[in-house]
């Protein structure tokens, strides 16, 4: 059974950069695409962007300037990077295991890790 | 972009059915996957390809998709349904979108 655990710091000032990192353990890590997905306090989910295994990326516009995800495949892990943070960005940051299903284009998130709550204030 | 709506929030009594609507333009032509999530858990995926249940996921809970809505329906709801739930579509010009919630209390 595939389980994600995050992990990264909860604190940031303005202006800092968020750095979270989701390992993957129980499942195969390769040819699948991991996204990064967050929630502020009370409200909806936003998705952030994905990597796959190979490192390609594809990121929400809206974020896209700041946003930078990686991976790491010899620890099963992908890792997330917000620059300039302000307290807009104060959210739950989930890590998500993205099936795809090719031809008819069907994708959705099946696994998440647990969250992690990211604070940025002065 | 595309967006979808929710009612921000649905009651039903217990064992009743409730209904919670996702809209958005001609969604009938996507596939609409659903979220269930209690407070401080992570979203948990209760249905996916508009119907399809994942193992593990109760009968009580099915879905459905036509025109400019896709409907998320628990019969006989029980307590521990109560939870947010979030609809989720993905196409090739918006990515991923999720819908805005739906709260559900079982009274």
């Amino acid at each position: 059974q595939v389980k994600l655990q995050q992990w990264g710091a909860g604190l940031l000032k303005p202006s800092e950069t968020l750095s979270l990192t989701c390992a993957v353990y129980g499942g195969s890590f390769s040819g699948l695409y991991w996204s990064w997905i967050r929630q502020p306090p009370g409200k909806g989910l936003e998705w952030i962007g994905e990597v796959d295994d190979g490192g390609r990326t594809n990121y929400n516009p809206s974020l896209k300037s700041r946003v930078t995800m990686s991976v790491d495949t010899s620890k099963n892990q992908l890792s997330l990077r917000l620059t300039s943070v302000t307290a807009a960005d104060t959210a739950v940051y989930y890590c998500a295991r993205v099936i795809t299903i090719y031809g008819i284009i069907i994708r959705y998130f099946d696994v998440w890790g647990q969250g992690a709550l990211v604070t940025v204030s002065s | 972009s595309y967006e979808l709506t929710q009612s921000l929030s649905v009651s039903v009594a217990l064992g009743q059915t409730a209904r919670i609507t996702c809209g958005g333009r001609n969604i009938g032509t996507k596939n609409v996957h659903w979220y269930q999530q209690k407070p401080g858990q992570a979203p948990l995926l209760v249905i996916y390809r508009d119907y399809v249940r994942p193992s593990g996921i109760p009968e009580r809970f099915s879905g459905s998709n036509s025109g400019n809505t896709a409907t998320l329906t628990i019969t006989g709801a029980q307590a521990g349904d109560e939870a947010d739930y979030f609809c989720q579509i993905w196409d090739s010009n918006t990515a991923f979108v999720f819908g805005t919630g739906t709260k559900v209390t079982v009274l």
